[in-house]
């Protein structure tokens, strides 16, 4: 079965700051990742996504995710954050064959506080 | 860009009724949507896909019984929670992608979530 581990659940650092926040994956076959943002009280958006290629992905909003496969890893990254990156971010894995059915397993987020 | 539209976005209830729950696209169609439910400080958990003109796909052990899924339409999928419990407090999210395209280059776009608070 698949799974996501997330090992930091609150991560604080400032303004202008180099952000990186882990993501561990299992799954036996090339997994598809994914990472989101939660807004409070909101549904989630899309950060950016890995299906195949090149192991390191540009999203929005200046965020890029790396995979390492001898790691099985995918962590999100930013050179520099800014007050509005404050929300909860969730990395996700889903196999291909459940792939357009949503069977996306979730971690248990991360919630990073940005201070002055 | 693509709209899912969730409502109500907070709603309170007495325990033993029924609460619906109304997930829309609002620029595209969609013939399955996603329902997940989020605990407090906790991830998202896939309760069921609903489906277009046929019956949802529940879970393994989502009650079929207590979340009663409807997708009269391809841009309509309405959550019922029926004779509601305390426990049943909990963040509702659902989500769907432009069926039109390929899912690879589509993404999931996602509601803005339901508070339910069963008092």
């Amino acid at each position: 079965a698949q799974s996501v581990t997330q090992p930091d659940i609150h991560i604080t650092v400032s303004e202008g700051a180099s952000l990186e926040l882990r993501c561990n994956y299992s799954y036996g076959a090339t997994p598809y990742l994914f990472w989101y943002v939660q807004s409070p009280g909101q549904g989630l958006q899309l950060l950016l996504k890995y299906f195949s290629g090149d192991t390191l992905v540009q999203g929005i909003k200046g965020f890029e995710a790396e995979f390492k496969r001898s790691q099985s890893s995918f962590n999100l990254r930013k050179p520099s954050v800014h007050w509005s990156d404050a929300a909860e971010y969730f990395c996700a894995v889903c196999s291909g064959t459940n792939f357009g059915n949503e069977k996306l397993t979730f971690g248990t987020g991360t919630r990073l506080t940005i201070i002055p | 860009g693509a709209v899912v539209s969730q409502h109500p976005s907070w709603v309170i209830c007495k325990s033993g009724t029924s609460v619906k729950i109304e997930c829309r696209s609002l620029d595209f169609q969609a013939t399955t949507m996603f329902w997940y439910r989020q605990f407090p400080k906790q991830s998202l958990m896939l309760m069921a896909t609903s489906n277009e003109g046929s019956k949802a796909t529940y879970e393994q052990g989502v009650e079929k019984d207590k979340f009663l899924i409807n997708h009269a339409s391809l841009t309509l999928s309405t959550l019922t929670v029926t004779s509601a419990h305390p426990e049943d407090s909990s963040f509702y999210i659902c989500s769907a992608r432009d069926h039109t395209k390929a899912a690879i280059n589509s993404p999931l776009h996602f509601g803005n979530g339901t508070r339910l608070t069963v008092t």
